[in-house]
């Protein structure tokens, strides 16, 4: 089945605390890239990668760092999280020049 | 800078015909897209207009007028199950997708 899966779906860290969020797909897509949803503000990129070892920030990238070794995986690392980090993550992969974006099913972060 | 702008909530009842619109201000525009977005699930593609005109995908169709930076999707014969929430998104050079911050459609029996 074609998909996007993300791990962990549900996380509560405290603040300081490394982390990292998994994504894969496995549909062969160039494209990548993580979002943070908030009450009220949308959906917001964070980063995206246009294929392997290509990244680049977002419209929020502050406190997060990506890496795309693989095609299929694009983790999401925060180093060092703080409250203001609590979200809601989406990954999303596409074909490179393809409108359609395909999500995966989320994950809610809680920093205490 | 780049912004989308469309209405926060719209209410409905069942059979009818709704319109959520969608405003744009962006460099590098490519298209159009809308997304559905149910109760803590993942987006899901519905649409995407890269040229001027009405796309039509079922009961669900959107529109786009690049020389206005508007675009709408309109949605017919309302379902109970069509309550969610919808968001344009606009792709720029680069594929970078920005989203607005959605519409929360509320149908009614």
């Amino acid at each position: 089945e074609a998909q996007v899966t993300q791990n962990p779906r549900y996380l509560i860290t405290v603040t300081g605390k490394k982390l990292t969020v998994t994504c894969s797909q496995n549909m062969n897509h160039e494209y990548m890239s993580w979002y943070r949803q908030d009450p009220g503000l949308g959906l917001r990129q964070i980063y995206y990668s246009m294929n392997v070892e290509v990244t680049d920030k977002g419209d929020v990238p502050e406190g997060y760092k990506v890496s795309r070794k693989e095609k299929r995986n694009f983790p999401l690392i925060l180093e060092s999280p703080s409250p203001n980090q609590t979200s809601l993550y989406f990954c999303a992969s596409s074909f490179q020049g393809e409108e359609t974006q395909y999500f995966g099913p989320g994950t809610r972060l809680l920093v205490l | 800078g780049q912004s989308l702008e469309q209405p926060s909530e719209v209410t409905a009842v069942e059979g009818a015909i709704v319109q959520i619109n969608c405003t744009y201000q962006t460099s590098g525009f490519y298209g159009l897209s809308w997304y559905q977005q149910h109760d803590g699930g993942a987006p899901t593609f519905l649409s995407y207009n890269a040229l001027d005109g009405l796309e039509e995908t079922g009961r669900f169709s959107s529109f786009l007028s690049r020389s206005d930076s508007y675009g709408y999707l309109l949605l017919q014969e309302l379902q109970m199950k069509d309550s969610a929430s919808y968001f344009c998104a606009v792709s720029q050079a680069g594929t970078a997708l920005i989203f607005g911050k959605g519409t929360t459609l509320s149908v009614s029996s």
